[in-house]
């Protein structure tokens, strides 16, 4: 499809366990963004991406939180030792260059953390 | 306080009624959006406005940059209607979207 993809849609780690979430972004979107969105709640900023420079990623709840986009497509946010608290759907948009354009979203990854 | 408020936070209504949802923000902002997002589906984008008002089929949504608030409305509503409605925010230059915890709109047949 030409939207954005994720994968894996659901994932149960046990506590202390690493994961790896990817995100396929639409074809020629330069910007790319990671969301956290707790049960209940909306999307929070992690972090952004234009191209492979990760401009922003003030939020990102801590250090065990780590993402990636090598060369300007694909990008991995991976979560090492994770905790209960990591538990949430996390969200990958991606757009466009430019504060003017729609951001487009993937379906998520629903993270369980046991 | 959130920097973005939305009312109501559940919403149940008749099929056929007009619905209204609102959303108030206390930072000047470029741009406004209006998500929707269905149980266990991503997010879809609805709208982007900066100023006035933009029709989309049955949904009009409308910002008043003046007094910080933008309100959704459904005309017709239907059962397919029913999702969560999450009112999104783009300060001054900032790509960043802050977003509101959204509203959970239920439409009964």
């Amino acid at each position: 499809g030409a939207g954005v993809s994720q994968s894996p849609r659901y994932k149960v780690a046990k506590r202390g366990q690493d994961v790896a979430l990817r995100c396929d972004p639409i074809s020629g979107h330069v910007s790319l963004f990671w969301y956290q969105q707790a049960l209940g709640q909306g999307p929070e900023f992690l972090t952004y991406f234009q191209n492979e420079a990760q401009l922003d990623k003030s939020g990102l709840p801590s250090d065990r939180f780590f993402a990636e986009r090598p060369e300007g497509s694909v990008s991995t946010l991976k979560i090492q030792r994770t905790q209960q608290e990591d538990s949430a759907v996390y969200l990958c948009a991606s757009s466009l260059l430019g504060q003017n354009y729609e951001q487009y979203f993937g379906p998520g990854t629903r993270l369980t953390v046991t | 306080k959130n920097e973005v408020e939305q009312s109501p936070q559940n919403l149940t209504a008749q099929e056929g009624e007009f619905i209204t949802i609102n959303c108030s923000y206390s930072v000047g902002i470029s741009a406004l959006h209006w998500l929707q997002q269905h149980p266990g589906g991503g997010i879809v984008s609805l709208f982007m406005l900066s100023s006035g008002k933009k029709k989309h089929g049955r949904l009009i949504a409308t910002i008043n940059i003046q007094e910080k608030h933008s309100s959704l409305h459904i005309t017709a509503s239907h059962p397919r209607d029913s999702a969560v409605y999450i009112c999104a925010v783009r300060g001054g230059s900032n790509y960043k979207l802050t977003f509101g915890k959204g509203t959970l709109l239920t439409v009964n047949p």
